[in-house]
């Protein structure tokens, strides 16, 4: 089956830098990676997502960007804010499969 | 729309109880996983449903445990008998259709097995 790696496992940034966390895909055949948020106590919330047809996906301060050769992408946020304070989890569908395999998630550190 | 409804939102037991988990997709959607979350081993799909029939279930831990849709808007995560490391949050999620759709979780239940 599927194993997705998440690398750092909690990273501390200063208010308005760019934060960089990323992810390791076993399954070839992997062809959505969804990224979700989770704040403290509550659902784990869709930020962005890729497929396996594109390179990069943007939405205002979030970036994806995916690399099916290495088998890894990367969630990229700027000019971060304290909002952005939360657990952060990379998911990859293992290719033919519907459910989603996660990463063990980041937790995301905004310091003012 | 209410997105996807779980209930109850917290429940405490004790070992050896009965436990039933309750799940209602949001209108339409064709497709329902059941993951659970706990600390040690991040968040685990159990099982997920197509059109009310299970598709893969290799993700539920033992005999425990058990799933069912009976209908299109309804779906229970049964656990018996529980045990202390069944404590955990269990989402339920649902996606228009499977593959590349995006997946919208249940606020969950966090389940105590004490």
């Amino acid at each position: 089956g599927e194993n997705v790696e998440q690398h750092p496992s909690t990273l501390s940034v200063q208010e308005g830098d760019s934060a960089v966390i990323k992810c390791t895909y076993s399954d070839s055949a992997s062809n959505y990676f969804p990224w979700y948020k989770q704040e403290l106590g509550k659902r784990p919330q869709l930020i962005i997502d890729i497929r396996s047809n594109v390179g990069e996906k943007k939405d205002q301060r979030i970036a994806v960007t995916l690399n099916k050769t290495a088998k890894h992408f990367s969630l990229h946020i700027t000019e971060t804010q304290p909002e952005d304070s939360a657990v952060y989890f990379c998911a990859a569908n293992g290719g033919g499969a519907d459910g989603l395999t996660f990463g063990k998630g980041t937790h995301l550190i905004i310091q003012p | 729309d209410a997105g996807v409804i779980q209930s109850p939102r917290h429940e405490v037991t004790e070992m050896g109880q009965e436990v039933t988990l309750r799940c209602k997709p949001i209108s339409g959607h064709d497709y329902l996983f059941w993951y659970r979350q706990t600390m040690m081993r991040g968040l685990e799909l159990l099982i997920y449903f197509n059109n009310n029939v299970p598709i893969d279930d290799s993700g539920m831990p033992e005999d425990r445990f058990s799933a069912k849709m009976p209908n299109a808007s309804f779906s229970t995560l049964k656990i018996q008998p529980s045990e202390p490391r069944d404590s955990a949050v269990y989402f339920c999620a649902s996606s228009l259709s499977g593959d590349t759709d995006t997946q919208y979780f249940g606020p969950g239940t966090r389940l105590t097995v004490l």
